[in-house]
């Protein structure tokens, strides 16, 4: 079994839809990101969590809310979805200790907004 | 300037010659840097990091580090088609060992 999952795989919505990507691990790490990548450009961080009281914004979290249900789970929203929400997102996880500290991606949930 | 600058390519080499791949970034405060692997439409993979100056070798790759003229390169011997993939460069921001900075990749094709 993968060590990072992210449901759903694709998804496509419309403009003022909310919905939410979950992303579940079983490495065990304490730290978890959402990333968004669009074509052409590097991956942009959306929200970034610790642990579970721990959550930071990234560069690009307008238009997005995470939850961090469990040291396992980390969950992003998408409260009203608007078109240029249309990306490949990724998930990632770290065990935090490591020198140098390394990312491990989940799958990708691409999702288009109509 | 973008803060970690990558080539788009694409970079055509042939099969079993050298790829050389090259990143430069703006933070001299970065520590730590990886090279991932990115097959279209899939997630990125690590495949090397590197934390001090000068070279580190793993099988086929070899990372490249050099601090003073802020760059860090790639090297892949005896390139196979399945190397062909986009290569991304990432460097953490700041002395910070978690938030990374994204180059937007090079994209590699191995020609048989």
């Amino acid at each position: 079994d993968a060590d990072v999952t992210q449901t759903p795989r694709n998804r496509i919505t419309k403009t003022g839809k909310r919905i939410m990507l979950e992303c579940s691990q079983t490495k065990g790490h304490d730290r978890m990101y959402w990333y968004r990548q669009d074509p052409g450009l590097g991956l942009q961080l959306i929200y970034y969590s610790f642990d579970v009281k721990d959550i930071n914004k990234g560069e690009i979290s307008d238009g997005y809310s995470v939850s961090r249900q469990a040291q396992a789970k980390f969950s992003l929203s998408l409260e009203s979805a608007i078109p240029n929400q249309t990306a490949l997102y990724f998930c990632a996880t770290s065990d935090g200790t490591a020198r140098p500290d390394t990312q491990y991606f989940g799958p990708g949930t691409r999702l288009t907004v109509l | 300037q973008k803060e970690v600058e990558q080539n788009s390519g694409p970079l055509s080499v042939p099969e079993g010659a050298i790829a050389s791949l090259n990143c430069t970034y703006s933070d001299r405060g970065s520590q730590s840097f990886f090279w991932y692997r990115q097959y279209s439409g899939k997630s990125p993979e690590l495949i090397m990091s590197i934390y001090s100056n000068g070279d580190k070798e793993d099988g086929r790759f070899t990372a490249q580090l050099n601090k003073a003229s802020q760059y860090v390169s790639l090297l892949i011997r005896d390139s196979q088609p399945s190397d062909s993939a986009t290569y991304l460069c990432a460097v953490n921001k700041g002395k910070s060992n978690y938030q990374l900075i994204w180059g937007a990749g090079t994209k590699l094709i191995i020609k048989p």
